[in-house]
């Protein structure tokens, strides 16, 4: 049962450089979520996915661009990236239209120099 | 817009000691609520919820009533183990899609 599946798990970045970050999902769920998680701020969302062929800004879209690739893929990108973007970032999946329970992958830790 | 706000930690307990985290809300409508739990290493899983007022999740000995007077959705567990260590977050649904989550507290057990 694999759930949801990030990578890459780790990756050190220069200012500047550019990179994506891949999650698929095997549930079969509709909609697709990017967090990021830093201390003392909890989890805020990037962009978010409700169906395939949509995306939508959450609370911290700046400097991020994502591509709903089909069901099962929702990728997260960066495309000159800044030391403020050094943080965790999980994907998520959900099946219940309104929220419901998420499910999250394992994390992405992203270090920018 | 919708927000969570939980008691800031870090929590420090020891083995079968009572465990209390507050969580309020500030939400239009009706949200469905949420507590899920950050292992060391790991993403957030799902703990417990409730989806109307007065409703009780409940979780490997741990529970959360709705209570839509105070607007709070506690996180309570009789009697802790080191297992329990990890972050605990309250997060609410306004039925849009999005979770809004609280900053999360950190529980350490001691044995």
């Amino acid at each position: 049962n694999a759930g949801v599946t990030q990578t890459p798990k780790f990756q050190v970045l220069k200012t500047g450089q550019s990179m994506t970050l891949q999650c698929a999902q095997d549930m079969n769920h509709n909609s697709m979520y990017w967090y990021r998680q830093d201390p003392g701020m909890g989890l805020r969302l990037i962009y978010y996915s409700a169906s395939e062929g949509t995306t939508d800004k959450g609370e911290v879209p700046n400097g991020y661009n994502v591509s709903r690739l089909n069901k099962r893929e929702f990728s997260l990108r960066l495309e000159s990236a800044a030391p403020s973007q050094t943080s965790v970032y999980f994907c998520a999946s959900s099946g219940l239209a309104g929220g419901g329970e998420l499910f999250f992958g394992e994390g992405s830790r992203l270090t920018v120099l | 817009g919708d927000s969570v706000t939980q008691m800031e930690g870090p929590v420090t307990l020891s083995e079968e000691a009572f465990l209390t985290i507050n969580c309020t809300y500030t939400a239009t409508g009706y949200p469905s609520l949420f507590w899920y739990v950050q292992y060391p290493g790991e993403g957030l899983q799902l703990l417990l919820k409730a989806t109307k007022a007065d409703d009780k999740g409940s979780n490997k000995g741990f529970e959360a009533t709705y209570r839509k007077e105070t607007t709070s959705f506690h996180l309570e567990k009789g009697s802790v183990q080191v297992s329990d260590s990890a972050v605990y977050f309250c997060a609410l649904s306004g039925g849009d899609y999005k979770l809004s989550f609280g900053a999360g507290t950190t529980v350490t057990v001691r044995a």
